[in-house]
């Protein structure tokens, strides 16, 4: 069982749409980091969370530490938003990453 | 300088080569790692160098021999490999290890043929 569980597997919505992908964690994760993959590979980390909310532009980050889940808004979406979204937990022994989110944004 | 570079991009080897894949960062950070990625799955960890030394190997093959000559250089020499382990390869540095955010290299691409 994967200690991070990420929700929906995919996602497509038409330009300008708010987003959110949710991630699960479970016991033992001290911090959260969502990462964004192109299709070219490289990674970009957009954000590491371990209390509260933080903003970068259009995007949102937030996590509840209580409840054990963090979510990932997008705002104004925008075709070149198209791209995976890994949210990975830090158990302090190293990261468990969840599956994945493919998020496709028409035009 | 807020980049890790890998290089090569692509790498087409057969099982009897020897080859390397490199990586390189500038901002003084102290720990490096290194991840294997197949098609649609999440990054797997292979290796963490923390202050130049081994810290964690995630039961890797011996085919696949990582180096840190110095704290800005990490590499990964390949020998033997089979076609299994064509996949896309991460590199990635922290200031510590298992602290503070992750910075990614754009991957090396690896086919074996």
């Amino acid at each position: 069982k994967n200690e991070v569980e990420q929700s929906p597997q995919n996602l497509t919505a038409q330009e300008g749409e708010f987003i959110t992908i949710n991630c699960s964690y479970s016991v033992g994760i001290s911090a959260l980091h969502w990462l964004q993959q192109h299709p070219g590979g490289g990674i970009v980390s957009l954000f590491m969370l371990s209390s509260g909310k933080k903003k970068h532009g259009r995007l949102i980050a937030t996590i509840n530490i209580q409840e054990k889940h963090s979510s990932l808004h997008i705002t104004a979406s925008h075709p070149r938003d198209s791209a995976v979204y890994i949210c990975a937990g830090d158990n302090t022994d190293k990261l468990i990453f969840g599956t994945g989110t493919r998020l496709q944004v028409f035009p | 300088d807020t980049e890790v570079t890998q290089t090569p991009k692509h790498l087409v080897m057969g099982m009897t080569n020897k080859k390397s894949l490199k990586c390189e960062q500038h901002m003084g950070h102290r720990a490096m790692y290194w991840y294997k990625q197949k098609a649609k799955k999440p990054p797997e960890l292979m290796f963490v160098y923390s202050y130049e030394k081994l810290s964690i190997n995630e039961s890797v093959p011996s085919r696949f021999s990582p180096e840190c000559p110095n704290s800005s250089l990490l590499n990964l020499h390949l020998h033997a490999l089979q076609p299994e382990d064509s996949a896309l390869y991460l590199c990635a540095s922290s200031h510590i290890e298992r602290a503070g955010e992750l910075f990614f290299g754009e991957g090396s691409r690896l086919t074996v043929l």
